[in-house]
């Protein structure tokens, strides 16, 4: 089944316990993304991935690292968690090739998310 | 002022309804127009785009994209229970690598009643 997974789906942690969020895809999509979501602002790109070893900030990177060792993980990186972080994430990937002017859409897969509380 | 927005709801229906659901947004760069459907504890899930202005028609469900005012509408009909989600409007410039970004609204939590 083609899916995107996250791990864990569930965390709670105390301000500045580094952590790890994984994301892990099975389509050999090229294309990874974060996103944070947030009541009353929506879905909100972190980082992405358009390759391979090629990442780029999205509209709210600070405090977030990521890496892309291999085409199917994407890791999420929170060096020193704080409060304002405690978030919905979810990680996305879409094959590449990107749409342009064709019409046709590469859709964005996401994953289940996961729930992130920092006290 | 946000790039995309969305009336939040909650929008609360009777089964059979014709929902309307709708987006305005600034960005006139904006080539593809999306609806994701996001149930409780889930990630969202594409459920139709449209490409520039223009309707597209799928089953119950219609898009439709004014690029002249800037707007964009989902319709359902005869809804049902299992419609009860949350609708995010997302659209995309269609441009190479980062460009894919999709920019979103805030959702609208739909329930549809017995």
């Amino acid at each position: 089944e083609a899916q995107v997974t996250q791990n864990p789906r569930y965390l709670i942690t105390v301000t500045g316990k580094k952590l790890t969020v994984t994301c892990s895809q099975n389509m050999n999509h090229e294309y990874m993304s974060w996103y944070r979501q947030d009541p009353g602002l929506g879905l909100r790109q972190i980082y992405y991935s358009m390759n391979v070893e090629v990442t780029d900030k999205g509209d709210v990177p600070e405090g977030y690292k990521v890496s892309r060792k291999e085409k199917r993980n994407f890791p999420l990186i929170l060096e020193s968690p704080s409060p304002n972080q405690t978030s919905l994430y979810f990680c996305a990937s879409t094959a590449g090739g990107q749409a342009g002017t064709s019409g046709v859409y590469n859709e964005q897969f996401f994953g289940p998310g996961t729930r992130l509380t920092v006290l | 002022q946000k790039e995309v927005e969305q009336d939040p709801g909650p929008l609360s229906v009777p089964e059979g309804a014709i929902v309307s659901l709708n987006c305005t947004y600034s960005n006139s760069a904006f080539q593809y127009f999306m609806w994701y459907r996001q149930y409780s504890r889930k990630g969202p899930e594409l459920l139709m785009y449209t490409y520039s202005s223009g309707n597209k028609e799928d089953g119950r469900f219609t898009a439709q994209v004014d690029k002249s005012s800037k707007y964009i509408s989902l319709f359902i009909r005869d809804s049902q229970p299992s419609d009860s989600a949350t609708y995010l409007c997302a659209m995309s410039k269609g441009l190479t690598g980062g460009g894919n970004k999709l920019t979103f609204g805030t959702g609208t939590q739909l329930k549809v009643e017995l």
